[in-house]
């Protein structure tokens, strides 16, 4: 069964720094998100992106992140300069109608 | 207006036991109430889901009850066994806004053996 996969499973980053959390959704889908999972919280909506560009995006998402397709099957989330709260699990889905897939997760932790 | 509210925070199950799990929404432009399952250090993994034209969806020993009117869904899990243990999110999303989810606030359930 086809599957929605993420690299890294962790990353450990130093406040201030990048990160690239890479998404390999599934491949005839066509809506692609990111989620993130605060501990013990409930998932919250970060972006959404269909057709090479940004369809919707939360107050969350702001100009310290970016998202990206660069070749057609990767879906990437950047970072630019990690804080402290953005310590949490951050999911890659995506869909073709309406039922998303969710990948296992990037646990990022930002010292 | 966006919220998706969810109780009980956690639930006790007995083996064989039923649980239910309530989530209420504020807007009526949602059209689709998907449920997820969500084990330790795993993504969310769809359940089941619903859309407002029906009162009723059952899946094996998962039940999702709809009332528009009160704005309010359910999911039963009948026969509960502690494979069922894991955490419960409750979700809403609407076609014309990319489908982003809007996820309550979850539910620990466990299932003793």
């Amino acid at each position: 069964e086809p599957e929605v996969t993420q690299t890294p499973s962790h990353q450990v980053t130093q406040m201030g720094q990048e990160v690239i959390l890479r998404c390999v959704p599934i491949s005839n889908h066509l809506y692609f998100y990111w989620y993130r999972q605060i501990l013990g919280q409930k998932v919250e909506f970060l972006v959404s992106f269909y057709n090479n560009e940004i369809s919707e995006k939360s107050e969350i998402f702001d100009d310290q992140f970016s998202v990206e397709r660069p070749d057609g099957s990767n879906f990437t989330l950047k970072i630019r300069s990690t804080k402290l709260e953005d310590s949490a699990m951050y999911f890659c889905a995506s869909d073709l109608q309406e039922t998303q897939y969710f990948g296992p997760g990037t646990r990022l932790l930002v010292l | 207006q966006q919220q998706v509210k969810q109780s009980p925070q956690s639930l006790i199950v007995q083996k064989g036991g039923i649980s239910i799990i309530n989530c209420a929404y504020e807007n009526t432009a949602f059209d689709y109430f998907p449920w997820y399952q969500q084990f330790p250090g795993k993504g969310p993994a769809l359940l089941i889901a619903i859309r407002p034209d029906v009162s009723e969806k059952k899946e094996g020993r998962f039940t999702i009850s709809f009332n528009k009117s009160a704005k309010q869904f359910s999911l039963h899990i009948m026969d509960s066994q502690p494979g069922d243990s894991a955490t419960y999110f409750c979700a809403a999303s609407r076609m014309d806004s990319s489908y982003k989810l809007i996820f309550g606030s979850g539910t620990r359930l466990l299932v003793r053996p």
